[in-house]
């Protein structure tokens, strides 16, 4: 069984840090890409930061260049995104998710989502 | 970055009735667009990829049209466990966008 467990997630003031982990289970993790995807409430669904299989490839959305960095650990199952300048805009629901497909044509595994609130 | 927008916002349809959901890119996609679904509580489930290709399980009520720009799913005899918000995504394009959802309620 797949299992996404996202952690990390808090509250912070604006202009703080946050790192979020994501641990993966139940496939071989290693040779997938993964994504993070957040919802700010009332919102759609956005995606925010890709990596490809080996860390090797990564992908931002334009508002989160250079404040945001994803990395993964192959050896230890784990996703993470660093956030930096954190703004009240970036408060969401934070999922990490695992395209399907090669190359991705969707995303068919998602975790339960953790919640970062930007706010003094 | 491609933009994606969902009609309507809400769609009343009765149990066992036919409903149609759009959806449109702000510029071409081509086939890259999947449909999910999502209910309270639960994370979106994939249910249409390539625009018109069902995933492993989907009912065949579930069908997927469309290319380019615009973009259509049906689903044929709603059941009980269809009523849900239905989201758009195309993959054509990084960063992968998302249309604001469609919530199927019962009439």
């Amino acid at each position: 069984e797949v299992r996404l467990v996202e952690s990390g997630g808090g509250l912070v003031q604006p202009g703080g840090s946050l790192r979020l982990s994501c641990s993966a289970s139940g496939f071989t993790f290693s040779s997938c890409a993964m994504h993070w995807v957040r919802q700010a409430p009332g919102k759609r669904l956005e995606s925010v930061s890709a990596i490809n299989y080996n860390g090797g490839s990564t992908y931002y959305a334009d508002s989160m260049k250079g404040r945001f960095t994803i990395s993964r650990d192959n050896s230890k199952n784990q996703l993470y995104l660093q956030m930096n300048s954190l703004r009240p805009e970036d408060t969401a629901v934070y999922y990490c998710v695992k395209p399907v497909g090669v190359p991705p044509v969707g995303i068919d595994y998602w975790g339960q989502g953790t919640l970062v609130t930007v706010s003094s | 970055e491609i933009v994606m927008t969902q009609s309507p916002a809400t769609l009343s349809v009765s149990p066992g009735e036919r409903a149609t959901l759009s959806c449109r890119a702000s510029q071409s996609v081509g086939s890259n667009l999947v449909w999910y679904l999502q209910k309270v509580g639960q994370a979106p489930r994939l249910l249409i990829y390539g625009a018109s290709t069902r995933t492993t399980g989907v009912p065949a009520r579930f069908s997927g049209s469309g290319s380019g720009t615009e973009f259509t799913l049906t689903i044929s005899s709603l059941q009980s466990d269809d009523f849900a918000v239905y989201y758009c995504q195309q993959y054509s394009n990084w960063p992968w966008t998302f249309g604001q959802g469609t919530t199927v309620e019962i009439k």
